[in-house]
């Protein structure tokens, strides 16, 4: 049983294309966090959230508690941004959860 | 730059070995998180401390164990090691305590290849 589910798995979009990357989960949260793993291995953390949106550049993170979802959206998508997002919840036991990622090609 | 060192970056040992892995957080942070991530099973957490206390304990083998030293640097051991080990080990800090949310900052890892 997973407690974080992502979709898709594999995505493969055209540069300047809007993109939305998907993330449900089944244990109530404090906090919910999506990374971006680069293919070299490094992880950087782009959004933390507890309610709401957040948007950073072109990045765009919202979270919906009662529904237990949350969506990345990146707009105007760029090759640069080619790289593995993966979400995150920290439950209110301080235990994490990730999502298995999800792949994401921008072709120029 | 995060402001997290791991080190060593990359680590090859044999079976039944022990190794320990190095972690120094950013400036002001007094948490240090460790992660594994394997092919199989993708990223799991390990364990939390919280200026030098354990707070909260994840998928840890009873073969592994960590600390939290008084300058805040933390420090993973993993002994009697096996090939199922092998993953990349990655260490992040945040500024808060456990209850209080506050971004992750995560170093770079170490590869940990067992033979």
């Amino acid at each position: 049983k997973n407690e974080v589910e992502q979709s898709p798995q594999n995505l493969t979009a055209q540069e300047g294309e809007f993109i939305t990357i998907n993330c449900s989960y089944s244990v109530g949260i404090s906090a919910l966090h999506w990374l971006q793993q680069h293919p070299g291995g490094g992880i950087v953390s782009l959004f933390m959230l507890s309610s709401g949106k957040k948007k950073h550049g072109r990045l765009i993170a919202t979270i919906n508690i009662q529904e237990k979802h949350s969506s990345l959206h990146i707009t105007a998508s760029h090759p640069r941004d080619s790289a593995v997002y993966i979400c995150a919840v920290r439950n209110t036991g301080n235990q994490f959860y990730f999502g298995t990622g999800t792949s994401l090609t921008v072709i120029p | 730059d995060s402001g997290v060192t791991q080190t060593p970056k990359h680590l090859i040992t044999a079976t039944g070995q022990r190794v320990t892995l190095r972690c120094s957080p950013r400036s002001g942070d007094l948490s240090v998180y460790w992660y594994q991530q394997s092919l199989d099973q993708g990223l799991q957490f390990l364990i939390q401390y919280y200026n030098g206390e354990e707070r909260a304990k994840g998928n840890i083998l009873e073969r592994f164990s960590a600390q939290q030293f008084p300058d805040l640097h933390s420090e993973l051991n993993l002994s009697s090691l096996e090939l199922g080990d092998s993953a990349l080990y990655f260490c992040a800090s945040s500024v808060g305590p456990p209850g209080y949310n506050s971004p992750l900052h995560f170093g770079n890892g170490t590869r940990l290849t067992v033979t």
